[in-house]
């Protein structure tokens, strides 16, 4: 089985500061890479997508992937109270998506 | 509103009893998945469907059933064989089996045993 592994956390982040979670991928011939905010009680709900190495933005959020070093990150900027969730690293290939543990993330008011 | 519907949302299942998890989507989507939640977990993949009238075995399906016979609706079946079936049950689609396409998920059953 593919083995996603996530900084376990919690991470705590006090309102207006970066949230920084790692993920690392077993895998190498891994493709597609998404990172997914959990509530809790909830299902997951995807926030962003990246297939390349580099960064992509979206809003507060950036997603930075590195497939030489088998690594892939989310930053979260102005960090809000809203902010607070479990986030979900996942990785693709063909059809399976495999998951992280996930890392739980508190904003400090 | 397109979407995937979960049904029901809380199930209770008794010692030897089996129990069916709905899953409907109407987003045409081709492919269907089954996750288990376990607390403080990541999910894992019990069945998935590619097509109608096909489905294969994720990491888990040991003591789980499904059918595919239509291409809206991917039901679970958790049967007496499970004995830990106490869990968050996940239900997601994507458009087919396209490497970048993301899966999306409905809203889950919890499944306890009474």
């Amino acid at each position: 089985q593919k083995e996603v592994e996530q900084n376990s956390g919690p991470l705590s982040v006090p309102e207006g500061a970066i949230a920084s979670l790692n993920c690392t991928y077993s895998d190498r011939v891994s493709q597609s890479f998404f990172w997914y905010r959990q509530y809790s009680g909830k299902s997951p709900e995807l926030i962003m997508s990246i297939y390349s190495n580099g960064d992509k933005e979206d809003g507060r959020f950036t997603a930075q992937l590195n497939k030489a070093s088998q690594y892939v990150s989310l930053l979260i900027r102005d960090s809000q109270p809203s902010d607070s969730a479990t986030y979900l690293c996942a990785v693709k290939d063909d059809y399976k998506l495999s998951f992280g543990a996930g890392t739980t993330v508190t904003v400090r008011a | 509103d397109g979407g995937i519907t979960q049904s029901p949302k809380y199930l209770f299942r008794k010692e030897g009893q089996n129990v069916t998890l709905s899953c409907e989507q109407n987003l045409n989507h081709d492919a269907m998945y089954w996750y288990r939640q376990d607390p403080g977990q990541g999910l894992r993949l019990i069945y998935y469907s590619q097509i109608v009238n096909d489905f294969q075995k994720g990491d888990i399906a040991e003591g789980y059933s499904v059918s595919r016979e239509k291409k809206e609706s991917f039901p679970l079946t958790v049967t007496s064989a499970q004995k830990n079936p106490t869990a968050f049950y996940l239900c997601a689609s994507s458009t087919g089996n396209r490497v970048h396409q993301p899966q999306h998920f409905g809203d889950g059953t919890r499944l306890s045993i009474l």
